[in-house]
């Protein structure tokens, strides 16, 4: 199966901006709204900080935002802090199921 | 607060059947309107879903997955199970369960708002 195109790696400095982006076809991406991200510390279950493009579930700092242009989906963590040293995952609904990349490792320098 | 907790073997041989159990606790699977799943987080290859199930029985299959797979729920117990067949090294991963944030949503479209602390399994002899 297709899984959607993000960088292996990211960085900044703490206070910095950094963003990702997360790359997929007219068929996923490009077509639904429906893109979520998710980030993940080391042995730890992902969680979720965007959904349907821009949205933020209760609790997530609004250092996090999320857009989307044609078939790339973008999540921007503003303010870096340590605590965001983690790998970050996006998926999107395709077809009749859910189809995600293969995480970008985003470290805080 | 709504608790997920995965368990089952954690290796299997080769050829064989994978089969996890997901145990619910703080709240109800059953008339909770919400679909229950399974992600896997392989090495080098990022998460992958895997399937769902409703409180009714019906059920929603990765079509990459679906010949190997069944996903099945037992409301007496407040649980779903995973079952794999025929594994090789290549479905070696950490097997999440997981809820999405709506109910209805039988994919995960709406993002996964809960999940398991997850079981890694794996496949050798």
């Amino acid at each position: 199966q297709s899984a959607l195109t993000q960088p292996p790696s990211a960085s900044g400095s703490p206070g910095q901006s950094v963003t990702i982006s997360c790359t997929g076809t007219n068929s996923d991406v490009g077509f639904y709204r429906l893109v979520s991200w998710y980030q993940r510390h080391p042995d730890k279950a992902p969680k979720l900080i965007i959904y349907e493009v821009t949205k933020r579930p209760s609790g997530v700092p609004d250092r996090f935002s999320g857009s989307k242009s044609g078939n790339t989906a973008y999540l921007t963590v503003s303010g870096l802090q340590a605590e965001d040293d983690a790998d970050y995952y996006c998926s999107s609904y395709a077809d009749s199921h859910v189809i995600f990349g293969g995480g970008t490792k985003v470290t805080v320098l | 607060q709504l608790q997920l907790q995965e368990s089952g073997p954690g290796l299997v041989k080769p050829s064989e059947t994978l089969a996890l159990t997901c145990t619910v606790s703080g709240g109800s699977i059953s008339g909770s309107y919400y679909y229950w799943g399974w992600i896997r987080l392989s090495p080098g290859k990022g998460l992958e879903w895997i399937g769902s199930v409703y409180y009714s029985g019906t059920t929603y299959y990765n079509p990459f997955l679906k010949s190997r797979l069944t996903i099945s729920v037992d409301t007496s117990k407040n649980q779903f199970s995973l079952r794999l067949t025929s594994v090789t090294s290549a479905d070696t991963a950490v097997y999440y369960c997981v809820r999405p944030q709506n109910n209805y949503d039988n994919t995960g479209n709406s993002g996964f708002a809960y999940w398991g602390q997850g079981a890694l399994v794996t496949v050798s002899s």
